[in-house]
């Protein structure tokens, strides 16, 4: 799987957009980016994932560069429960595949009132 | 609500003996769940990945015979840490594959913690 790197934290203002961004200059073609978050002292959260286009769904949109060596997460209106720990991973998922996830160590965003 | 669940939540257990950790999946079945350990200020590290019917595959550097895993139905895994000590304490999480999309959803996790 291709690594990731993201930055080790971030602030955000309450009701403002929080944008993560994430380096994934090693994807392949097959790879898919996902976007997972971890608030303390609980399992990971499945946010979003996508391929090559950009994504968008109830929690946040995934907008992924033209050569997918890198994307951004947008939180639109991030609020104080949107701290967490914000995974950035490439996954490989090809047909009966595990498709196993490998985490790094993500990017901690504190969102302040 | 949780589509995998984890019990139990926390567990406190002296030295030398062992754990049992359960993770099952409550919407589907799953022939595939993976295994998470995860240190104070830490990322998660992958353990194994769990197989229906099958023996674990473990990820490099962990002792099969020490952390022993049965996935003996499909919506049941168990991880079990034999002989506790207290460099095992720590947070234990479980994934489980959706068949078909390859979602992967994850437990609550565990605590462990060994005197």
């Amino acid at each position: 799987d291709a690594k990731t790197t993201q930055p080790p934290s971030m602030d955000c203002a309450e009701g403002r957009a929080a944008n993560l961004p994430c380096n994934h200059s090693t994807i392949s073609g097959n790879e898919y980016v996902y976007w997972y978050r971890q608030i303390h002292s609980q399992g990971p959260q499945y946010i979003i994932h996508g391929l090559k286009n950009n994504e968008t769904n109830e929690m946040a949109s995934l907008i992924i560069t033209e050569d997918r060596k890198s994307s951004t997460l947008i939180l639109p209106h991030a609020t104080l429960r949107d701290t967490a720990v914000y995974y950035c991973i490439v996954r490989y998922l090809p047909s009966g595949n595990t498709g196993k996830l490998i985490f790094g160590q993500g990017t901690t965003l504190q969102v302040k009132p | 609500g949780a589509v995998v669940s984890q019990h139990p939540s926390w567990v406190i257990c002296k030295s030398g003996t062992s754990v049992k950790i359960e993770c099952r999946s409550l919407d589907f079945q799953a022939t595939t769940m993976f295994w998470y350990r995860q240190f104070p200020k830490q990322s998660l590290m992958l353990m194994a990945t769990s197989n229906e019917g099958s023996k674990a595959t473990y990820e490099q550097g962990v002792e099969k015979d020490k952390f022993l895993i049965n996935h003996a139905s499909l919506t049941l895994s168990t991880l079990t840490v034999t002989s506790a000590h207290p460099e095992d304490s720590s947070f234990y999480i479980c994934s489980a594959r959706r068949p078909g999309t390859g979602e992967l959803f994850f437990g609550e996790g565990s605590r462990l913690t060994v005197l």
